[in-house]
């Protein structure tokens, strides 16, 4: 099945830096890749996406790449705000969509005033 | 309003009891999933179900159970809880195919056993 590493566990930046948090998944065939944000006790909630034909999307701050070469994708937020704190989940879509997503172990991003 | 609904959203249990945490979707969604949260372990997928009458095991399945009889339904059975069950349960649902596989999520259920 597939398989989903998220670096790093914490981030700690400074109000109005940029952030950066990497993924990499290990099926060749998974095709969709979203990045999920989940506020201290709310629900995980889709925040942008990307699929296996485009290489880089953007919403505002939010953007994210992907290299389906090594198999990596980021999350690359700038101009870092209060409200970007909280934890920050990558996933991957395998088998077709039968299997399901395959998620992260997920970032605690901590944005410091 | 687009949502999936579980609960009871706190439950507070004894080892052993039998429990039932019910999620429900309003979306027409074919596929609905079950996950478990932990500290540092992110989101791990319990059950999953492609479609009515269709389930499948997940990455952590042991000692959960689930049935689909509806289309909108996915209770998670637990049929005798024990403490290694504490934890943060989601529902989800999605279209499911590769297309349009935003998942919805549900409020969570937090899951004391004592």
């Amino acid at each position: 099945g597939e398989n989903v590493e998220q670096h790093p566990s914490t981030l700690s930046v400074q109000e109005g830096d940029s952030a950066v948090i990497k993924c990499t998944y290990s099926d060749s065939a998974s095709n969709y890749f979203p990045w999920y944000k989940q506020e201290l006790g709310k629900r995980p909630q889709l925040i942008i996406d990307i699929r296996s034909n485009v290489g880089e999307k953007k919403d505002q701050r939010i953007a994210v790449t992907l290299n389906k070469t090594a198999k990596h994708f980021s999350l690359h937020i700038t101009e870092t705000q209060p409200e970007d704190s909280a934890v920050y989940f990558c996933a991957a879509l395998s088998g077709g969509g039968a299997d399901g997503l395959t998620f992260g172990k997920g970032t605690h991003l901590i944005i410091q005033p | 309003e687009a949502q999936v609904t579980q609960n009871p959203r706190y439950l507070i249990t004894v080892t052993g009891k039998k429990l039932t945490v019910t999620c429900s979707q309003n979306m027409n969604h074919e596929y609905m999933s079950w996950y478990r949260q932990d500290p540092g372990l992110g989101l791990r997928q319990i059950y999953y179900s492609m479609n009515v009458e269709v389930t499948d095991k997940g990455d952590v399945p042991e000692g959960y159970k689930v049935s689909r009889k509806e289309k909108r339904n996915f209770p998670l059975i637990l049929e005798s809880p024990s403490p290694n069950q504490t934890s943060l349960y989601f529902c989800a649902s999605s279209w499911g195919d590769s297309l349009n596989t935003e998942a919805f999520f549900g409020q969570g259920t937090r899951l004391t056993v004592v």
